[in-house]
């Protein structure tokens, strides 16, 4: 059975103040990694899909790196409107089109 | 360019009573997805359909039927709604099956009493 377990559940950081997300994942052959932003009241929101260890993307303070077993989420510099619940998911090679969500860090940036 | 459009945004049901939820996209995508938000169980496939006229069972389809008429729709139905059935419902769509990202709606609160 795939899993995901996302730490910690919730972070609070001074703005400036840079920090990492943690995606632990299960998989019967990984097909994709992908991670999601939701804001409070709003659907999930794409970020990034990684596909193989050691692959890296960044998005203007955000940078995802994968692992064999885990992805890391860095966030650099971060501003209150980074505030939001990040989601990880994953799509194993046996799974079809279904995604394993994890249940999100919430992510939390004071001025 | 709407993206994926999810109504109602809010109900309140009794037990018992049913329900249809409505996603529209407008990217012309093939996939489609009904999904359920609950705390400490993180977003769960309930049905998902791989283009007009199909569907098919998720992780979690007891209880909810889809339907799948035209390419651009797809509609979540609760025949006899029940508590445990109280969530967040959400709507995505996706290009490919494989490694392509969903779009999601901004979700209906249903709470069922």
């Amino acid at each position: 059975e795939d899993q995901v377990t996302q730490s910690p559940e919730a972070l609070r950081l001074q703005e400036g103040e840079s920090s990492s997300l943690n995606c632990s994942y299960t998989v019967s052959g990984l097909r994709g990694l992908f991670w999601y932003r939701q804001d409070p009241g709003k659907g999930p929101e794409f970020l990034f899909t990684l596909y193989s260890a050691g692959e890296e993307k960044e998005k203007e303070r955000l940078k995802a790196t994968l692992t064999k077993k885990e992805s890391f989420l860095h966030i650099t510099a971060p501003k209150p409107e980074d505030s939001a619940t990040y989601l990880c998911a994953v799509q194993a090679e046996t799974s079809g089109s279904r995604l394993t969500f994890g249940e999100g860090t919430q992510l939390t940036v004071n001025p | 360019n709407a993206g994926v459009t999810q109504t109602p945004k809010f109900r309140v049901l009794k037990t018992g009573q049913s329900m249809t939820l409505l996603c529209a996209q407008d990217m012309n995508h093939e996939y489609m997805y009904w999904y359920r938000q609950d705390p400490g169980m993180g977003l769960r496939l309930i049905h998902y359909s791989v283009g007009e006229g199909t569907t098919a069972k998720g992780e979690v389809p007891d209880g909810y039927n889809v339907s799948r008429l035209k390419k651009q729709n797809f509609l979540l139905g609760l025949e006899s709604a029940a508590p445990s059935q109280t969530s967040v419902y959400f709507c995505a769509s996706s290009y490919r099956v494989v490694n392509s990202p969903l779009h999601f709606g901004n979700g209906t609160r249903l709470t069922v009493t």
